[in-house]
């Protein structure tokens, strides 16, 4: 009964490929985010969706298409795949958009080759 | 340009004694500060926070200290436990409510 849990683990995957993420919770929160941990460290914000809507859309490239069925789901799509997209990528969730405290999950380590 | 710091990228310390992780910051408009730590292999988890208006937050061991003068913050941990090994994250609340994270400090308590 994982709060905040992603599929798969580990992807990984030849250039040009296309692969998505799954992102679901149980928590019953109303937002729900997706961050990309880069090589240095640093978790960045990429997407934020607060009931099934998109709030916050950083500068991230349009090969990246976040997909939220309801508001327990939040996947990521990415396509054409390059050799920077390798990071590990984590999904979280919080009550709401005003809620500072959030939720990961375990997080999905992306490799391309 | 990082608005979060986390100036050392590791610490070591005793079992049982202090340890004190810092984090600084460049905008003075931030509100909200809140402290994660991370295992390998596993996501984030919050750990406390404290506001601005305040200038210190305590929870059982843990006790984060705000100097908003100094744009400073530091975590304390204290008796340290082997359990407390692991990466801690400094991460501050924009007016958009948005997270800004620092590259964190890998925290080693050795026996």
């Amino acid at each position: 009964d994982t709060a905040v849990s992603q599929t798969p683990k580990y992807l990984v995957t030849q250039m040009g490929n296309d692969k998505s993420i799954k992102c679901e919770q149980n928590l019953g929160h109303d937002t729900m985010y997706w961050y990309k941990q880069d090589s240095k460290k640093f978790l960045k914000i990429m997407f934020s969706y607060n009931n099934k809507e998109l709030i916050i859309n950083e500068t991230v490239p349009n090969r990246f298409s976040p997909k939220s069925p309801d508001k327990a789901h939040l996947n990521l799509h990415i396509n054409s795949l390059e050799l920077g997209d390798s990071a590990v990528y984590f999904c979280a969730s919080s009550q709401g958009a005003n809620y500072n405290e959030q939720f990961f999950g375990p997080g999905t380590r992306l490799t391309v080759l | 340009d990082q608005q979060v710091k986390q100036n050392s990228p590791s610490l070591s310390v005793q079992e049982g004694r202090i340890s004190i992780l810092n984090c600084d910051y460049t905008n003075s408009m931030f509100d909200y500060f809140l402290w994660y730590k991370k295992y390998p292999a596993e996501g984030p988890t919050f750990l406390i926070s404290i506001s601005s208006i305040k200038d210190k937050n305590e929870d059982g061991r843990f006790t984060v200290f705000l100097n908003k003068s100094a744009k400073h913050l530091s975590l304390h941990i204290v008796p340290s436990q082997p359990g407390d090994s692991a990466v801690y994250f400094c991460a501050a609340q924009d007016s958009n409510y948005q997270l800004i994270w620092g590259a964190g400090t890998k925290l080693i308590i050795k026996p």
